[in-house]
């Protein structure tokens, strides 16, 4: 089976613009989980989508947002970007909303 | 919730050394617990895992053991390779979803 795809894998970013990530789940599975790893407070939970309805959320302003769709392809958008949303973005992808694989991240840098 | 605390590192390693990375967790219940491992510039990669006490999880040399009394899952190998130079992870997961927490992370770097 593919392992879980994000596109794009780089992003480069002016302050105040906004950005779409996007992730493919391995195929079967229905969860996909977004996380924030940066230098500096490490590897966060964004939020988590199932069957194209957001099941879970952490702490991140409304700026963040995301979406499923019907066939577990996963968008997340960030707004208004600001200097401290640059990090590694990881897309995870669960069977069972349980043991999660991750993709290999898109790296988004603003300026 | 769920937390984690590891070594942060850098653990400098001679190439065929051993290794150990610890980890002790609080969790609410009876927890599974996961390794992950990234390699520079990648994501995250599940390296073992094991469901209950005492259960050995194993993989690519790797060996972890789940031990309730101490709350700990300490990782190990027995002879490091250069390649193994990479961040690794430890984190409890409770089943039906929860967030995965996770720790700094331990950097381990293996010389030749």
């Amino acid at each position: 089976k593919a392992g879980v795809t994000q596109t794009p894998r780089y992003l480069i970013k002016t302050r105040g613009q906004q950005v779409t990530l996007s992730c493919s789940p391995i195929s079967g599975h229905r969860s996909v989980s977004w996380y924030q790893q940066t230098p500096g407070q490490g590897l966060q939970f964004l939020f988590e989508y199932f069957s194209e309805t957001q099941r879970n959320k952490g702490n991140f302003p409304g700026r963040f947002s995301g979406r499923q769709f019907s066939n577990s392809r996963s968008e997340m958008n960030v707004s208004t970007l600001e200097l401290g949303d640059s990090a590694l973005y990881l897309c995870a992808s669960s069977p069972d909303r349980y043991e999660q694989y991750f993709g290999p991240g898109t790296r988004l840098t603003v300026t | 919730g769920n937390s984690v605390t590891q070594m942060e590192g850098p653990v400098t390693l001679s190439e065929e050394a051993f290794l150990t990375i610890n980890c002790t967790y609080t969790a609410t219940g009876y927890p599974s617990l996961f390794w992950y491992v990234q390699y520079p510039g990648e994501g995250l990669q599940l390296l073992l895992k094991a469901t209950k006490a005492d259960d050995k999880g194993s993989n690519k040399g790797f060996e972890a053991t789940y031990r309730k009394e101490t709350t700990s899952f300490h990782l190990e190998k027995g002879s490091v390779q250069v390649s193994d130079s990479a961040v690794y992870f430890c984190t409890p997961m409770n089943t039906g979803f929860q967030k995965l927490v996770f720790g700094t992370g331990t950097r381990l770097l293996v010389s030749p």
